[in-house]
């Protein structure tokens, strides 16, 4: 069974600067697919950015991007230039392969808070 | 193309009662994923289908739960006497061939 720790529970950031969410995870399998799901207060889970774990090169989308260490097992995000919006609940996931392939997993998640 | 929809959104009943939920994935992927979410914390898996075949299913979903994907088009999910403990957000999320799963609004259960 996968298992998903992100440690900060809460983080808050200024507005146009720089925040990392980390998460580790721990699985057995070798092909499998990270993702970070955002889940703004009352509203549905939205996709952030993907990362194949079969591939080297760290996913980047717009102001995000990830810091994937597969050996670690650790996938962080790196949000630039932090906007109000940003503000939401930060979930890390990675699917299941094999059998399951596609069940995610989710990590307790973290509470970010942009300050103007 | 629409997105994931579930209906209702918002669902109060009394203990015991039974109720339904209904989940219309993206009309072109072919599975779709049932999770449970309780206040502040992160979804946890129910059960998956491939087309109309329900291929796992989680030790959460106990006899009084029960999903269905007929055709292989939209899911509902059922739950028998429900109890207090079955109040949480129950999440369905789509996608084509286990890659990114898109997800719907969810819909809010309060059992009184």
């Amino acid at each position: 069974a996968q298992t998903v720790t992100q440690s900060q529970p809460e983080m808050s950031v200024q507005e146009a600067e720089t925040v990392t969410l980390s998460c580790t995870y721990d699985t057995s399998e070798n092909n499998y697919y990270l993702f970070w799901y955002k889940q703004p207060p009352s509203r549905q889970m939205i996709l952030v950015i993907r990362q194949e774990a079969y591939k080297q090169q760290n996913a980047t989308e717009n102001r995000f991007s990830v810091n994937f260490q597969k050996a670690a097992k650790s996938f962080s995000l790196k949000i630039s230039d932090s906007q109000l919006g940003d503000t939401a609940m930060y979930f890390c996931a990675p699917n299941a392969g094999g059998t399951s392939y596609g069940k995610l997993t989710f990590g307790q998640g973290t509470i970010l808070t942009v300050h103007p | 193309d629409t997105g994931v929809s579930q209906n209702p959104r918002h669902k109060i009943t009394k203990r015991g009662q039974n109720v339904t939920f209904r989940c219309d994935p993206i009309s072109e992927h072919n599975r779709l994923y049932w999770y449970r979410q309780t206040l502040g914390q992160g979804p946890e898996f129910l059960t998956y289908f491939q087309n109309e075949a329900q291929l796992e299913k989680s030790r959460l979903l106990s006899d009084r739960f029960s999903a269905e994907r007929p055709k292989g088009s939209f899911s509902t999910l059922e739950i028998q006497r429900t109890e207090q403990g079955d109040s949480a957000m129950y999440l369905c999320a789509s996608s084509f061939r286990g890659e990114t799963q898109y997800f719907g609004p969810g819909t809010r259960l309060l059992v009184l």
